[in-house]
């Protein structure tokens, strides 16, 4: 089971927007709508910023948003901020039980 | 509010087992819908899903590490243990605990330990 594929980098400058896609197959993204994104500061542990494709678990700003297309989830950022600047991992839920990750993408706020 | 540690050695020789315990806090490990993984990242690089187990000790293997990996439980200390055999230095990362939901709650991991790093050198 390979991993999903996102971009290896993105950035914005404060206030704007950035989308970042996460791509895997008819296995995994595109058989379940179990994709969730995980952000990373530096030495931290990751945090869950969506699950299930679109919704936001509590305490989540609502500038965080997801979507999926077929094989392909995205993760949007609007009203970039400082503190948004971080690695971005996604997952999904695949056949038979078990879990894929994202190369994970490192976002930069301009 | 529920808290995970990792705790276990963090220098493991080539060829032996690495074996990292989860201890959970704040709440029981013994609840029904949610499971107990293991996730680890190689020093810059990504996340990597180990397995998970439930509480009624049914674990779940990423095919990749199936053949080297044991996860198991202990409800009575509420503690999860990792056994990962005949490590190379490929091995090497920061370890994991965390817990996700099953299918009615997301399937998303929720709450993670600190981590813990380990390196494997001779």
């Amino acid at each position: 089971q390979s991993a999903l594929t996102q971009p290896p980098s993105a950035s914005g400058s404060p206030g704007q927007s950035v989308t970042i896609s996460c791509t895997g197959t008819s296995s995994d993204v595109g058989a379940y709508n179990y994709v969730s994104w995980y952000q990373q500061h530096p030495g931290k542990a990751p945090k869950v910023m969506i699950y299930e494709v679109s919704k936001r678990p509590s305490g989540v700003p609502d500038r965080f948003s997801g979507s999926k297309s077929g094989s392909t989830a995205s993760l949007t950022v609007s009203g970039l901020q400082a503190e948004d600047e971080a690695d971005y991992y996604c997952s999904s839920y695949v056949v038979s039980d078990y879990y894929v990750f994202g190369t994970g993408t490192k976002v930069t706020v301009l | 509010q529920l808290q995970l540690q990792e705790s276990g050695p963090g220098l493991v020789k080539p060829s032996e087992t690495l074996s990292l315990t989860c201890t959970v806090s704040g709440g029981s490990i013994s609840i029904s819908n949610y499971y107990w993984d293991w996730i680890r990242q190689p020093p810059g690089k990504g996340l990597e899903w180990i397995g998970s187990i439930y509480y009624s000790g049914t674990a779940y293997y990423s095919p990749s590490l199936k053949s080297r990996v044991t996860i198991s439980i202990d409800t009575s200390k509420n503690q999860f243990s990792l056994k990962l055999s005949s490590v190379t230095a490929a091995d090497a990362a920061v370890y994991y605990c965390a817990r996700h939901g099953g299918a009615a709650l997301g399937r998303a991991f929720e709450i993670w330990g600190q981590g813990t790093l380990v390196t494997v050198s001779s």
